[in-house]
């Protein structure tokens, strides 16, 4: 049984700093690994989608990483800001390529 | 493009209540997510359709729940005789799926509070 787990699951930050959020998992046959953002009482939006056979995605100042025979990915933030602040949520899709796994989130808040 | 969109988006009702959730998906997505998320938890998977075909349901899915996609457009969640154990936030997704990159798009949520 899949499991996924994300660690911390809460930080908080001073403006400015890089950070760097992890997910393992304990079932490497996946068929990608996606980190979501949530803001509060809302859906989910999308960050960056990385697929088994690649080793990281960028999108502006972020950056994920998968390394899915150890089962574990990181997603760095560079430069927070206080509208990063939200919960970020790791995603695995098995393979198969139906079921998506959900890590219970890292929650983040950057300090002004 | 409107993205996914979800119909309540609250709803409170009373115990042993019927109640029912529309979700609009992205228009030619072909693949709708249906998941479950309570307080500090990540989203739980419910079921999936691939067109209008229902391929999938979690063990969380019991017979109480019940889903459908008719024309493979949009799809309802129905919960009968509500418990307050059924109290969650119902997220909808969609995706285009071709066998390659498959990113879900989320709707905004169905909060639902059973009394």
């Amino acid at each position: 049984k899949q499991e996924v787990t994300q660690i911390p699951a809460a930080l908080s930050v001073p403006e400015g700093e890089n950070l760097v959020l992890n997910c393992s998992f304990t079932d490497s046959a996946i068929y990608n690994l996606q980190w979501f953002r949530q803001d509060p009482g809302k859906g989910l939006t999308s960050l960056l989608l990385i697929q088994s056979s690649q080793r990281e995605q960028t999108s502006g100042r972020l950056n994920a990483s998968l390394d899915k025979s150890s089962g574990r990915s990181t997603l760095y933030i560079a430069a927070s800001q206080p509208g990063d602040s939200a919960t970020y949520l790791c995603a695995v899709l098995m393979a198969g390529g139906f079921k998506t796994i959900f890590g219970a989130g890292t929650r983040l808040f950057v300090k002004a | 493009d409107t993205g996914v969109s979800q119909d309540p988006r609250h709803k409170i009702t009373k115990r042993g209540q019927n109640v029912t959730f529309r979700c609009d998906p992205i228009s030619e997505h072909n693949r709708l997510y249906w998941y479950r998320q309570t307080l500090g938890q990540g989203p739980e998977f419910l079921t999936y359709f691939q067109n209008e075909a229902q391929l999938e349901k979690s063990r969380l899915l019991s017979d109480r729940f019940s889903a459908e996609r008719p024309k493979g457009s949009f799809s309802t969640l129905e919960i009968q005789r509500t418990e307050q154990g059924d109290s969650a936030m119902y997220l909808c997704a969609s995706s285009f799926f071709t066998g390659g990159q498959e990113t879900q798009y989320f709707g905004p949520g169905t909060r639902l509070l059973v009394l």
